[in-house]
């Protein structure tokens, strides 16, 4: 299947700080990229939908002034999570599909997630 | 809002076969049946999904009632690297909203 690598694998970052995660699609091309959040013993919350070359679509909850996602090529998406506070500590995934609505394949494939802790 | 139901959590013996159940009632005609499963600390991964009809790969089959209201994933020789959380998620094909995970059944296959 398709390969969908996310970097880094894990973060530790102080309080205030901002962080940084990609997210890529290695042998494809992603119209679409999802930013999904997981806390411990917890399922996988969708935060964000995002199209190559548009503005990322929010779930409602999520900010999207903290939760700054950028779609700029069809192989790599950014989530950066800002002034990050120990409640922003949790487990950050990303998943891509190949074509837009209607088009191409409908799985998605996922990311090996990043872990993110704020001090 | 997740449209399944899945049990919390099940046991299986190594090399047995581990059956998964899955609850669908709403079902709409068009939506299809997938299943994905997460291994502790990595992210999801596919395994199979249908619409109607049975399906096997290499890794699992699907088995579909008649009515569409329920599934069932079945691991045909469990091994210990299939303990992980499974999802079972109805969804159409193509809708960019439309990956939303349940809790899922945490598989514990034992030797």
């Amino acid at each position: 299947g398709a390969v969908v690598s996310q970097h880094p694998s894990w973060v530790i970052c102080k309080s205030g700080t901002s962080v940084k995660i990609e997210c890529r699609s290695l042998d494809f091309q992603a119209t679409t990229m999802f930013w999904y959040r997981q806390f411990p013993k917890q399922s996988l919350m969708l935060m964000a939908t995002s199209n190559e070359g548009s503005k990322a679509t929010y779930e409602q909850g999520v900010e999207k002034d903290k939760f700054l996602i950028n779609h700029a090529s069809l192989t790599l998406s950014t989530l950066t999570v800002t002034s990050a506070h120990p409640e922003d500590s949790s487990f950050y995934i990303c998943s891509a599909r190949e074509g837009g609505a209607g088009l191409g394949s409908p799985e998605q494939f996922f990311g090996p997630g990043t872990r993110l802790t704020v001090l | 809002d997740a449209k399944t139901t899945q049990p919390t959590s099940m046991d299986c013996a190594e090399g047995r076969a581990a059956n998964l159940p899955c609850n669908h009632s709403t079902i709409s005609g068009n939506e299809y049946v997938y299943w994905y499963r997460q291994i502790h600390s990595q992210g999801p991964q596919y395994i199979i999904h249908g619409l109607k009809n049975n399906e096997t790969n290499e890794m699992a089959s699907l088995i579909i009632t008649e009515d569409r209201k329920s599934s069932t994933l079945i691991l045909p020789h469990a091994t210990l690297r299939d303990t992980a959380v499974y999802y079972c998620i109805v969804r159409l094909p193509y809708n960019n909203n439309d990956m939303r995970f349940g809790a899922g059944t945490r598989l514990t296959v034992k030797p």
